[in-house]
């Protein structure tokens, strides 16, 4: 059984570019949530997508957007790149009510010069 | 919104030795996450908790609940070098959890 899954694992952007990263979910799961965490800090949330839909939204700028696809695959899509949004960015993806437990991916490690 | 204090922010601990670490909210916890992460790598789920005063057990680690349901604590038993990481707590906001807040994490070394 495949857990969640994020590709890339690396990225290199430099400051005004977009970039696109991905996220399959867990088997059987129907929610993916997506956060972000800064060196030294815990993962802070940025937004959950459910039936395709954004359920709730974190803290960010409407820089960072997302998607959900019918296979509950997701994709999180971050423009006109700064710096401070070097980070990693993890998925993690749930079964939608009651307090399920959430399960992450490796994170994509972006980077941006 | 909810904030999450967690101390020690890091630890040193020689192997075989017990260590403790806590938890602490500002709102009431309606569920309490337990995380393991290796430096640079995804969190790994290690234990849940929703009831005031509950308390689970999984090898050698254990993680309590208080009766407020304010504060978790994490307890490692014999400490080994596999346990070294970074231990992050999580808190759900509403009983229908989406949105996790997460303390800054508390960073465990294991000497030999």
């Amino acid at each position: 059984d495949a857990g969640v899954t994020q590709s890339p694992t690396h990225l290199i952007k430099t400051r005004g570019q977009q970039v696109t990263l991905r996220c399959s979910p867990k088997s059987g799961h129907d929610t993916v949530s997506w956060y972000q965490q800064a060196l030294g800090q815990g993962p802070q949330f940025i937004f959950q997508y459910y039936e395709e839909e954004e359920r709730q939204r974190g803290n960010f700028p409407d820089r960072f957007s997302g998607h959900q696809f019918p296979n509950y695959s997701s994709e999180l899509n971050v423009n006109a790149l700064l710096l401070g949004d070097s980070a990693l960015y993890l998925c993690a993806s749930s079964q939608q009510g009651g307090l399920d437990i959430q399960y992450f991916g490796a994170g994509t490690r972006l980077s941006v010069l | 919104s909810q904030e999450l204090e967690q101390s020690p922010q890091s630890l040193i601990v020689q192997e075989g030795k017990n260590l403790t670490i806590n938890c602490t909210s500002s709102k009431t916890l309606y569920g309490l996450y337990w995380y393991k992460q290796k430096y640079g790598e995804g969190l790994i789920f290690l234990m849940m908790l929703q009831k005031g005063g509950e308390e689970k057990s999984h090898e050698k680690i254990t993680a309590k609940l208080d009766e407020k349901k304010q504060q978790s604590s994490l307890h490692i038993t014999a400490s080994q070098p596999s346990h070294a990481g970074i231990y992050l707590c999580g808190a759900a906001e509403m009983i229908t959890a989406s949105k996790l807040t997460f303390g800054t994490g508390t960073r465990l070394q294991v000497t030999l």
